[in-house]
């Protein structure tokens, strides 16, 4: 079962932009697979935040976005507010195995 | 759509973990969608532990495979997980969530999860 890789913890000033990335494999990003983004606010359970590579549900703010390479994707938060301090998760799924593989997870503080 | 999970709070090691999940609107069957069971231990990460796919077919975290059984009650518009021969590493909130799939390829199909329930915190101890 692979693991998509994400930094533990990123950091921005209110106002700033951050980026967050996921590294993947051959297997899950690599091979195509599509990645979504999950925000997991402090005692709540995860929203999906990005679906699809690129994808804003309804009334996710444009604020959020998210882009894909070979073997990785990144989330970029712009014009960081308070609210966004949260934990975020990226998911992909895994080819061989026909399974799904969530990221290590990165907390976000804003400073 | 709003879920819901349900189910003790503590369990003893060895013994079986039983879980509900309601749902509580909509068709349980759709080609499109399917139901998935996600937990998170104490200060830890995501980790999915099974699917159940809208034709009967299920998948499961190998890891976690020879243990668990996830099936669905149409009528009651219910999920259910069974996790057996727990031990203190199952301790964890627990997610029921509603899967989508996306864009399939030859490799596969993509799938998100939207939405999902508050969570029931399991806690196994003797």
């Amino acid at each position: 079962q692979s693991v998509l890789t994400q930094p533990p913890s990123v950091s921005g000033a209110p106002g700033q932009r951050v980026i967050i990335s996921c590294t993947g494999s051959s297997s899950d990003i690599g091979a195509g697979l599509q990645v979504h983004w999950y925000q997991q606010l402090p005692g709540t359970a995860p929203k999906v935040l990005i679906y699809g590579d690129t994808y804003r549900p309804s009334g996710v703010p444009e604020r959020f976005s998210a882009s894909r390479s070979a073997t990785s994707a990144s989330l970029a938060i712009s014009g960081l507010q308070a609210e966004d301090e949260a934990d975020y998760y990226c998911q992909s799924s895994d080819s061989a195995l026909k399974t799904v593989v969530f990221g290590t997870g990165t907390r976000l503080t804003v400073l | 759509l709003q879920l819901q999970e349900s189910g003790p709070g503590v369990v003893r090691p060895s013994e079986t973990l039983s879980l509900t999940c309601n749902v509580s609107a909509g068709p349980m069957s759709h080609s499109n969608y399917y139901w998935a069971w996600i937990r998170q231990s104490p200060g830890k990460g995501l980790e999915w532990i099974g699917s159940l796919y809208y034709d009967g077919a299920s998948r499961y975290n190998p890891s976690l495979q020879s243990r668990v059984t996830i099936s669905v009650d149409t009528f009651k518009n219910e999920i259910s997980l069974k996790l057996t021969s727990v031990t203190a590493a199952d301790t964890a909130v627990y997610f029921c969530a509603r899967g989508t799939v996306g864009h399939c390829s030859i490799v596969g199909c993509s799938n998100w999860f939207d939405p999902w329930g508050q969570g029931t915190r399991v806690t196994v101890s003797p």
